[in-house]
């Protein structure tokens, strides 16, 4: 069974204080993993999407990392308005989706 | 452009009363997807259609049914409710080369 597990549950940053969030899979094939932001009382709004060990995406103050067994969301210098739910999910070969639970992040000024 | 759009954006329940949850994309996209969220388990993914007509169950199926008449429409039933439905249901469709989901807002209901 395809398994996702983010960590921590809640990060608590100051503006500026950099930090990274983990995501970790096991899949039976991975097809591709992705990371949404999700603001309270919105749906997930899609941010990337890695496919293969080693690559790597950036967004602003966010990049993201891929290993055989996991992905880091690195949040470099964060801001206020960077505070959201942050969701992995990781797609089979099958084409099956499975998220995680999330991680929380509050940016205080 | 409206991306997805589900309808109502909340709704109060009595148990064992009915309802439908609809959503609508203007994408053209093929495949969409229902997930209900309840808080610390994330995103369970409930039923998903691969293309008009079709529908496959997801992680978590039981009292609920759904209908994809249209390739811009998909719809999700409740025929009996129980308060173990009381979540967050978000509709998405799915970008043709990307993977990328597309989420609605969110419907929140609640079965007293």
């Amino acid at each position: 069974e395809d398994q996702v597990t983010q960590s921590p549950e809640a990060l608590r940053l100051q503006e500026g204080e950099s930090s990274s969030l983990n995501c970790s899979y096991t899949v039976s094939g991975l097809r591709g993993l992705f990371w949404y932001r999700q603001d309270p009382g919105k749906g997930p709004e899609f941010l990337f999407t890695l496919y293969s060990a080693g690559e790597e995406k950036e967004k602003e103050r966010l990049k993201a990392t891929l290993t055989k067994k996991e992905s880091f969301l690195h949040i470099t210098a964060p801001k206020p308005e960077d505070s959201a739910t942050y969701l992995c999910a990781v797609q089979a070969n099958d084409y099956k989706l499975s998220f995680g639970a999330g991680t929380t992040v509050t940016v205080r000024a | 452009n409206a991306g997805v759009t589900q309808t109502p954006k909340f709704q109060v329940l009595k148990t064992g009363q009915s309802m439908t949850l609809q959503c609508a994309q203007d994408m053209n996209h093929n495949s969409m997807y229902w997930y209900r969220q309840d808080p610390g388990m994330g995103l369970r993914l409930i039923y998903y259609s691969a293309s008009e007509g079709t529908t496959d169950k997801g992680e978590v199926p039981d009292g609920y049914n759904v209908s994809r008449l249209k390739k811009q429409n998909f719809l999700l039933g409740l025929e009996s409710a129980a308060p173990s439905q009381t979540s967050v249901y978000f509709c998405a469709s799915v970008g043709v080369n990307t993977g990328e989901l597309f989420f609605g807002e969110g419907s929140r209901l609640t079965v007293l």
